[in-house]
């Protein structure tokens, strides 16, 4: 029950097109739902987060889509570009928290010009 | 403003030995937490630390211990290594009073490896 299933494992995007990244949870008590980008020999960095209580968060070419009732939640990448070739991890933590995250499994992003 | 600072960031070590990593917060963080990120897969939590203390841990042995300093620095001490203990390890510092957990900085990790 506290595990992030993400998916797909890795993707192959042409420049300019939209990635786009999708997670599934099980944990009716998570509210905080962050997605973070890794690049090799990197630590996570904090891209967008969401809470329950909005289905759509944008901030400029990323936005995360959220299904409370499906229990899913997703990242899309509009215009994507080669910069943007990373790993991508979905997580989720439970109220006050938010330290303690629950992360996926990531997925590997490959955006060719 | 410095970010968060892991040392050393590579490691090797052989079965059964004793490693000691360390991890400074980002400047005005007084909370760090640690995880461990296998290849290929995402972090997972071992435990957090705050005003000296552990206050939460996760699913992990006891062989996993740690220390937070009065400056808010932090140790990971990990005994009797195993070659399953071989990960990325990252630390993550943030402010307590950050309620809304969208202050979580990680630092680049040390990357372990256990032979």
């Amino acid at each position: 029950q506290q595990q992030v299933k993400q998916s797909p494992q890795s993707l192959i995007v042409q420049k300019g097109g939209i990635s786009i990244i999708n997670c599934a949870y099980e944990n009716t008590a998570f509210d905080y739902f962050p997605w973070y980008q890794q690049f090799p020999g990197k630590g996570p960095a904090l891209l967008i987060a969401i809470r329950p209580d909005v289905s759509e968060k944008k901030e400029g070419r990323f936005t995360i889509s959220f299904n409370k009732s499906a229990k899913q939640f997703s990242l899309h990448i509009m215009d994507s570009q080669p910069g943007d070739s990373a790993t991508y991890f979905c997580a989720a933590s439970i109220p006050r928290d938010t330290d303690k995250l629950i992360f996926g499994t990531g997925t590997r992003l490959q955006v060719f010009p | 403003d410095a970010g968060v600072t892991q040392s050393p960031t590579h490691l090797i070590k052989t079965r059964g030995q004793q490693v000691t990593l360390r991890c400074s917060p980002k400047s005005g963080h007084d909370t760090v937490s640690w995880y461990q990120q296998a290849l290929g897969q995402g972090p997972q939590f071992i435990f957090q630390y705050y005003e000296e203390e552990e206050r939460q841990r996760g699913n992990f042995p006891d062989r996993f211990s740690g220390h937070q300093f009065p400056n808010y620095s932090s140790e990971l001490n990990v005994n009797a290594l195993l070659l399953g203990d071989s990960a990325l390890y990252l630390c993550a510092s943030s402010l307590t009073d950050d309620i809304w957990g969208e202050k979580l900085f990680f630092g680049s990790g040390t990357q372990l490896s256990v032979l």
